[in-house]
């Protein structure tokens, strides 16, 4: 049972405009959201992170959206870099006594073209 | 400040073979994680150490996998007997808090 979901592997964008990369998730139990950036041969990267009392977050060109009712969180990035293409995933932490295991989703691929 | 850091970074190994992969969180970090990444997915939960103990291992393969904290800093995962399913990337991350920091990861192969 995938708990995390990310249903785009792949997204391709020019640089300069903006990237949404979209998560879903079916556990209610989850409460704060994070994303990471992972390139090729190095471990994955945190990037931002949102917990359920807040419905955004923004940090520079990256801000994280979260809409409780439809389990459902983006990540955009404003504009997007050629720098930015990477893998990016989704993670959720049920907190409580799961504090900190994190349940990641299978990933997007992005391609910020020049 | 220095990162997780991992040894080997890649292994090749015959099934049926043993292998041992090793982790030096940061400096500090109290939680310790290990965690399987294999190709196509996202990484999936292991093991996780508070200090020296363990706080959650209920997705560790206990009949071939192990994995111990000495003193509550270096951790080691440990394959015995390895499958031809346990290719994959082992990531070990640790955390001060919720936000996990990554090493780069062993790349393990068996053939």
């Amino acid at each position: 049972d995938q708990q995390v979901k990310q249903n785009s592997p792949s997204l391709s964008v020019q640089e300069g405009r903006i990237s949404i990369l979209n998560c879903d998730y079916t556990n209610s139990m989850f409460d704060y959201f994070l994303w990471y950036k992972k390139y090729p041969a190095e471990g994955p990267t945190f990037l931002i992170s949102i917990s359920s009392i807040k419905d955004k977050n923004e940090d520079g060109r990256f801000t994280v959206f979260l809409n409780k009712s439809a389990k459902h969180l983006s990540l955009h990035i404003v504009p997007s870099q050629p720098g930015d293409s990477a893998v990016y995933f989704c993670a959720a932490d049920a907190g409580g006594t799961s504090y900190g295991r994190l349940t990641f989703g299978q990933g997007t691929i992005l391609t910020v073209h020049p | 400040e220095a990162g997780v850091a991992q040894s080997p970074r890649y292994k090749i190994i015959e099934k049926r073979q043993s292998v041992a992969f090793w982790c030096n969180p940061i400096s500090g970090h109290a939680t310790l994680y290990w965690y399987q990444q294999i190709l196509g997915q996202g990484p999936k939960l292991l093991i996780q150490f508070q200090n020296n103990g363990v706080v959650d291992d209920s997705q560790l393969p206990k009949d071939r996998f192990s994995a111990e904290r000495l003193k509550g800093v270096d951790s080691t995962l440990k394959i015995q007997p390895a499958k031809l399913e346990d290719s994959a990337v082992y990531l070990c991350a640790s955390s001060p808090l919720i936000e996990a920091f990554f090493g780069q990861g062993t790349r393990l192969t068996v053939v």
